[in-house]
């Protein structure tokens, strides 16, 4: 069946790394997403990763693939107040001749000096 | 320029109400999505169009009625809704559907915030 499950809460301090973690069912997935969405935003995306790649780094974002036990994580460095917001992992699944996006739950991130 | 506006970005309607949100981009992306958001839970996709043709509609009642007048719009048509239709709808917008290989990388607006009375 079609589920993304991730932690629904972390807080961090400033300046500290924070580490989400996602996991997902579809083997078939063959592209991952985190979007950022800001209270009474929409959904910024963060990042992706292709499926045949293991670790994708964008200054202060790493994002790290481990396919076999299907787990997705993303990794903020130097956590800044800036990033409290929830995150969002969504796996691309190809269904019934189109792709489409499964969402996570979302977690919320908190940063507190 | 990877901008998706979306308007209103708030709506107030009664029950009995016809209003219209809308949704545009121009990144010339030819797959068009509205997702439904309710407080605190993820994004649900209502409706997928693909070169201004409905690709998937996932079971959405009928109050709800899409439209895709070209490549760069898409309609939300609201009828008759009900105080539990409200939440924050999302457009978004991405290159294309087809092919398992090919990245959906999404563009999304800031929604509109839609409260049923």
């Amino acid at each position: 069946g079609e589920d993304v499950e991730q932690s629904l809460f972390l807080s961090v301090r400033e300046g500290d790394s924070s580490v989400i973690n996602c996991t997902y069912t579809d083997s078939s997935s063959t592209y991952l997403y985190w979007y950022k969405q800001e209270p009474g935003a929409g959904l910024q995306l963060l990042t992706y990763i292709f499926s045949n790649m293991d670790m994708k780094q964008d200054q202060r974002l790493t994002v790290l693939l481990n396919k076999k036990d299907k787990h997705l994580s993303l990794r903020i460095a130097d956590t800044q107040t800036g990033d409290s917001a929830i995150y969002f992992c969504a796996e691309s699944m190809f269904s019934g001749g189109y792709n489409k996006l499964i969402f996570g739950a979302g977690t919320r991130l908190a940063v507190h000096p | 320029d990877t901008e998706v506006t979306q308007t209103p970005k708030h709506l107030v309607m009664g029950m009995t109400n016809k209003k219209s949100l809308k949704c545009e981009q121009h990144m010339g992306h030819r797959a068009m999505y509205w997702y439904k958001q309710k407080a605190k839970k993820p994004p649900e996709l209502m409706f997928v169009y693909s070169y201004e043709k409905l690709s998937i509609n996932e079971s959405v009642p009928s109050r709800f009625s899409p439209e895709c007048p070209n490549s760069s719009l898409l309609n939300l048509h609201l009828h008759a809704l009900q105080p539990e239709d409200s939440a924050l709808y999302l457009c978004a917008s991405s290159q294309g559907l087809r092919g398992p290989d090919m990245n959906t990388e999404a563009f999304f607006g800031q929604g509109t915030r839609l409260t049923v009375v």
